[in-house]
């Protein structure tokens, strides 16, 4: 599939171990954050969202944390999984009828 | 992938010749979008819809057109192909403007 990888940062993790994935937005007045997941020769898949007026929100195995203070924005996944490798973008949104702005993703691998 | 289908899935061409990329939703989503993924930068978008015949350019529209006609199809055109157009090409659709995005599988695009 596409080297999307190439260039990234990387996070290495023991499969079983908790992953925590950081990113720092630019516009301190974005309202809407995204998590993205992207496997190797596939398309972007979203993970979990959260607006400005949270804090930090849950899914399955996946927790985003918003810091609005020093603008950072945080995927946590718990118990890590092979199936968890992948790039991982986070996207900031400002205001309706807008575009997401995407950062440029992180590698997380997993270890066995 | 959630209703958006691009086609075609890969292709190469020659430098000077003219490629059109399509991208069919069946969500009827009112906003497309066209991205295009290198390594080292991430997600960079090229051009968008936001209704029938209303598109606007992205930050890196130079060497490409689009057009839509109608709702479901979005068409990214490169007039003349050049190797710097060698891409990975991501359609991505959304509800409303600043919502999270479905993204399409992708077009791998080779200009030799």
């Amino acid at each position: 599939g596409e080297s999307v990888g190439l260039h990234l940062p990387t996070l290495s993790v023991q499969e079983g171990d908790n992953s925590i994935i950081n990113c720092a937005y630019s516009n301190s007045a974005s309202d809407y954050f995204i998590w993205y997941k992207q496997e190797s020769g596939k398309g972007p898949q979203f993970i979990i969202d959260i607006r400005s007026n949270m804090d930090k929100r849950q899914g399955q195995r996946v927790t985003v944390l918003l810091n609005k203070t020093v603008k950072h924005l945080s995927l946590q996944i718990a118990a890590t999984q092979p199936g968890d490798s992948a790039v991982y973008f986070c996207a900031e949104n400002y205001g309706a009828n807008s575009k997401l702005t995407f950062g440029k993703g992180i590698t997380l691998s997993v270890r066995p | 992938d959630a209703g958006i289908t691009q086609s075609p899935r890969h292709k190469v061409t020659e430098t000077g010749t003219p490629v059109t990329l399509r991208c069919h939703q069946t969500e009827n989503h009112r906003y497309m979008y066209w991205y295009r993924q290198d390594p080292g930068h991430g997600l960079r978008l090229i051009h968008y819809s936001y209704g029938v015949k209303d598109t606007d350019k992205g930050e890196v529209s130079d060497g490409y057109s689009v057009s839509r006609s109608k709702t479901e199809d979005f068409l990214l055109t490169l007039e003349s192909a050049t190797s710097s157009q060698t891409s990975v090409y991501f359609c991505a659709i959304s509800e409303a403007g600043g919502n999270g995005y479905t993204f399409g599988s992708g077009t791998r695009l080779t200009v030799v």
